[in-house]
């Protein structure tokens, strides 16, 4: 079964532009982690956020989390060509599982 | 240091064959886990294990089966193959605790013909 539910579904954006992609989910959990992936091949973990914070950045990412609203946030600044993947939100709720969503797939055009 | 491993990269089977995909972790991870992922959706869970014992088992038949080794790698088996078996395979490795993301190899892309 799938906890979380990416929105958009897709997204297109003009290079440079800001990207906003939304998760949510069903259940208490332990950490919410964002990843990406490029072509159908292997995820790319990008950053985790404990259930006690509410705020986290890494280099050009933003990472939200409302706990009460049940709901994340990946904010990807100045986007470039490169950032074209589709990102997928994961929780994970029992310390051996990842829950993942449908994904949001993000086309950065040149 | 070298990422997370898995051979093959590739695999075309017949209905009712057997597969065995294969996964190092990264040196010093204790735990593998499996997922598979059809095209369009992400991920879902098959296992895990930590430390040679299974921690975990998804909502897959037994037809799935996987085990560790003592250098920490490990196989999935899936038997009796299906057309729906066609998918992503993808393997995990982790340090212990919720702290931690996860490291995936590129995965297998299995065929069922």
């Amino acid at each position: 079964s799938q906890q979380g539910e990416e929105d958009p579904q897709a997204l297109s954006i003009q290079e440079g532009e800001n990207a906003t992609m939304n998760c949510s989910y069903k259940t208490s959990i332990n950490n919410l982690q964002w990843y990406r992936q490029n072509s159908g091949r292997g995820l790319v973990h990008l950053i985790l956020i404990r259930s006690n914070e509410r705020e986290k950045h890494s280099g050009r990412l933003r990472v939200t989390l409302d706990t009460s609203k049940k709901s994340s946030s990946l904010l990807i600044t100045a986007s470039r060509a490169a950032d074209t993947a589709s990102y997928f939100c994961a929780t994970d709720e029992s310390n051996y599982q990842l829950i993942w969503g449908a994904g949001t797939k993000l086309i950065i055009k040149p | 240091d070298a990422g997370v491993t898995q051979s093959p990269t590739h695999l075309i089977k017949t209905r009712g064959q057997q597969v065995t995909l294969r996964c190092s972790p990264i040196s010093g991870h204790k735990s593998v886990s499996w997922y598979q992922q059809v095209l369009g959706q992400g991920p879902q869970f098959i296992f895990q294990y930590y430390e040679k014992e299974e921690r975990g088992r998804g909502n897959f038949p037994d037809r799935f089966s996987a085990r560790q080794f003592p250098n920490y790698s490990s196989e999935l088996n899936v038997n009796a193959l299906l057309l729906g078996d066609s998918a992503l395979y993808l393997c995990a490795s982790s340090l212990p605790g919720i702290n931690y993301g996860y490291t995936f190899g590129s995965g297998t892309r299995l065929t069922v013909v």
